[in-house]
């Protein structure tokens, strides 16, 4: 059963343009949420989280919005560029608790 | 400093052989993570410890599965028989109460 979900398995958009990644929870207990990027051949590393006590968290081009009611997260990158082609994970976790989950991914293509 | 060193790499091995693939952790984080990457299922937590104690390893998925953590700079994850539907990348992480810091993965196939 997947608790973190993110339904779709692959985007591509245009450089410059937005890219919007989406992931659904399913635990109302998840009160910390973060994306991961991960290039070919290489470990996840830490782009972003946010906080249940916040629906947005900015960081230059990516913006994280949470939206407890309808337990959704999305990931925007303004403007997107080719270096953001990379696969991205988002992952939740309770109180208490290192643990992450984690979703299956989605493969971001940024196109020149 | 290294980030978390993970070996080997790559590992090809036959059915029924038993792998073992290593970790070292960032040095003075308390946490430590190992996770399997497959397609279907994205990152799986497989095991986590805390201060050198497995603390959760209900994602660990068959007896053939063992881990530990002797000290706090060194874990082991073997498979003992591997099977081919062992074939995935596995991750090690560490961390110190906060952000996972993952290494460069194991790509392990079982034939």
């Amino acid at each position: 059963d997947q608790q973190v979900k993110q339904n779709s398995p692959s985007l591509s958009v245009q450089e410059g343009r937005i890219s919007i990644l989406n992931c659904d929870y399913t635990n109302s207990m998840f009160d910390y949420f973060l994306w991961y990027k991960k290039y070919p051949a290489e470990g996840p590393t830490f782009l972003i989280s946010i906080s249940s006590i916040k629906d947005k968290n900015e960081d230059g081009r990516f913006t994280v919005f949470l939206n407890k009611s309808a337990k959704h997260l999305s990931l925007h990158i303004v403007p997107s560029q080719p270096g953001d082609s990379a696969v991205y994970f988002c992952a939740a976790s309770s109180p208490g608790t290192y643990k992450y989950i984690f979703g299956t991914g989605t493969r971001l293509k940024v196109l020149a | 400093d290294a980030g978390v060193i993970q070996s080997p790499r790559h590992e090809v091995t036959e059915m029924g052989q038993e792998v073992t693939l290593r970790c070292k952790p960032i040095s003075g984080h308390n946490s430590l993570f190992w996770y399997r990457q497959t397609m279907m299922r994205g990152l799986e937590l497989l095991i986590y410890f805390n201060n050198n104690v497995p603390i959760d390893d209900s994602g660990m998925p068959e007896d053939r599965f063992s881990a530990k953590m002797p000290n706090a700079s060194f874990s082991t994850l073997k498979i003992q028989p591997s099977e081919p539907r062992d074939s995935a990348v596995y991750f090690c992480a560490s961390s110190l109460m906060g952000e996972q810091f993952f290494g460069p993965g194991t790509r392990l196939t079982v034939l």
